[in-house]
């Protein structure tokens, strides 16, 4: 069966990046769309951004798509998201989120805290 | 850009059907998704293009589609249904999620 396994919490300081990673398993990897996903504390979902794993190419909201970096190791199966110049709003849980165009799998999420 | 729009709560009786609202510019022409999320979980998927239940999801759970609003349906609702509830559509090679609804059995 499908899974998705995130990696764990993170604490940073404003300005910095963050680096929050999600390792496929239970089928072919360049077969289904790898979304990211986020939700602020007491708030809705947010998407961030797409990544097709076959090709690497990759899609970003107009919000995220200056700050935010995605990539994918088919050696692992595994895809990355990357946020540069945190500040304290993107204090969020972090999904990735499978295949398109509706969200079937779902990682456990990752905390991403931002604080000085 | 595309905007759904959610009531921010809604209230049911146990045994009930609670009925939330997905309101869409022109909304019957995209598929719309809708999950569940429950505190300190992932969402879960309930319904799928407009009206399809996912592998696992009780029967009690429907979905519609028309005009410029969907719905997500619950019927005879259980306590075990109080959750978050978003709706979700693909518009323009971007994903847009409604603000949620928080369903509360009375």
């Amino acid at each position: 069966q499908v899974q998705l396994v995130q990696s764990g919490a993170e604490v940073k300081k404003p300005g910095a990046s963050v680096t929050v990673s999600c390792k496929t398993s239970g089928y072919s990897f360049s077969t289904l769309y790898i979304h990211w996903v986020r939700q602020a504390p007491g708030q809705g979902l947010e998407w961030l951004g797409i990544l097709n794993p076959s090709d690497g190419s990759t899609s970003f909201s107009q919000k995220f798509q200056d700050r935010v970096t995605m990539t994918r190791d088919t050696s692992t199966s595994t895809v990355h998201m990357e946020l540069s110049g945190l500040r304290s709003e993107d204090t969020a849980v972090y999904y990735c989120a499978s295949p398109a165009p509706h969200f079937q799998y779902w990682g456990q999420g990752t905390l991403v805290t931002v604080s000085s | 850009s595309y905007v759904l729009t959610q009531p921010p709560s809604v209230s049911v009786a146990p045994g009930k059907t609670a009925k939330i609202a997905c309101g869409g510019n022109n909304i019957v022409t995209k598929s719309v998704h809708w999950y569940q999320q429950k505190p300190g979980q992932a969402p879960v998927l309930v319904v799928n293009f407009d009206s399809d239940r996912p592998s696992g999801i009780p029967e009690r759970f429907s979905g519609s589609n028309s005009e410029n609003s969907a719905t997500l349906s619950i019927s005879r609702v259980e306590a075990g249904d109080e959750a978050d509830y978003y709706c979700q559509v693909w518009d323009s090679g971007i994903v847009v999620f409604g603000g949620g609804t928080k369903l509360t059995v009375l």
